[in-house]
């Protein structure tokens, strides 16, 4: 079955290092993927996009890759801060199928 | 613009009632998802809406079911709880379904808890 997998459940770095979150996908071809943050006891808000043809995709201190031939996703905090805190979420998705949800990764920077 | 809205906020039931949920999406959204976030799980796909269609569902069982109405506002109607339907209930609406640029903006969510 399609499968989306956030190797780390919780990551702790230090406040002004570059955090790396993973996103691997198994048993399917996403047109794009999707990453997003939640705060705890509200939902989850979008990030970043990054489409099947495009290597790399930044937004400020953010960055996102998407290699088609590893199957993987990789998320950059880069000068991490410790309000980047929170559990991030990775998401595939085409027009073919329903979006499909990582579990996340719960990311905490400490100062 | 006003972002997503979820009715109620917080839920408490008892084991074999009924709930109903209730979202409005953004003003224009014509897609609606709604999902299930437990601990253990994390986000799990229930079905999607759009102009009034399910277009996808998830593997959920049949007491779980929604529905679309004209102005795009969906509700989500639970039957017979179980303890295992205790969860944060995430609607999410975007303007078409499916396409690659198109985001999923989500509401706080409903947290339903069964006793």
């Amino acid at each position: 079955s399609q499968k989306i997998e956030q190797n780390s459940e919780a990551l702790n770095i230090q406040e002004g290092k570059t955090a790396t979150l993973t996103c691997n996908y198994t048993n399917y071809s996403p047109a794009y993927l999707q990453w997003y943050r939640q705060d705890p006891g509200r939902g989850p808000v979008f990030l970043l996009l990054i489409r099947e043809n495009e290597k790399e995709k930044r937004k400020e201190r953010l960055k996102v890759t998407f290699d088609t031939t590893l199957k993987q996703s990789l998320f950059h905090i880069t000068a991490s801060q410790p309000a980047d805190s929170a559990t991030y979420l990775c998401a595939a998705g085409s027009s073919a199928s329903k979006i499909i949800f990582g579990s996340g990764t719960r990311l905490s920077i400490r100062p | 613009k006003a972002g997503v809205t979820q009715t109620p906020r917080y839920l408490i039931k008892t084991r074999g009632q009924q709930v109903t949920l209730s979202c409005s999406p953004i003003s224009g959204h014509r897609s609606v998802s709604w999902y299930q976030q437990t601990p253990g799980q994390g986000l799990q796909f229930l079905f999607e809406y759009f102009s009034e269609t399910q277009r996808n569902k998830g593997n959920f069982p049949g007491r779980f079911s929604g529905r679309q109405f004209s102005n795009s506002r969906s509700e989500m109607n639970v039957s017979t709880l179980e303890l295992g339907d205790s969860a944060l209930y995430l609607c999410a609406s975007s303007l078409t379904p499916g396409q690659a640029t198109d985001t999923q903006y989500f509401g706080p969510g409903t947290r339903l808890t069964v006793l």
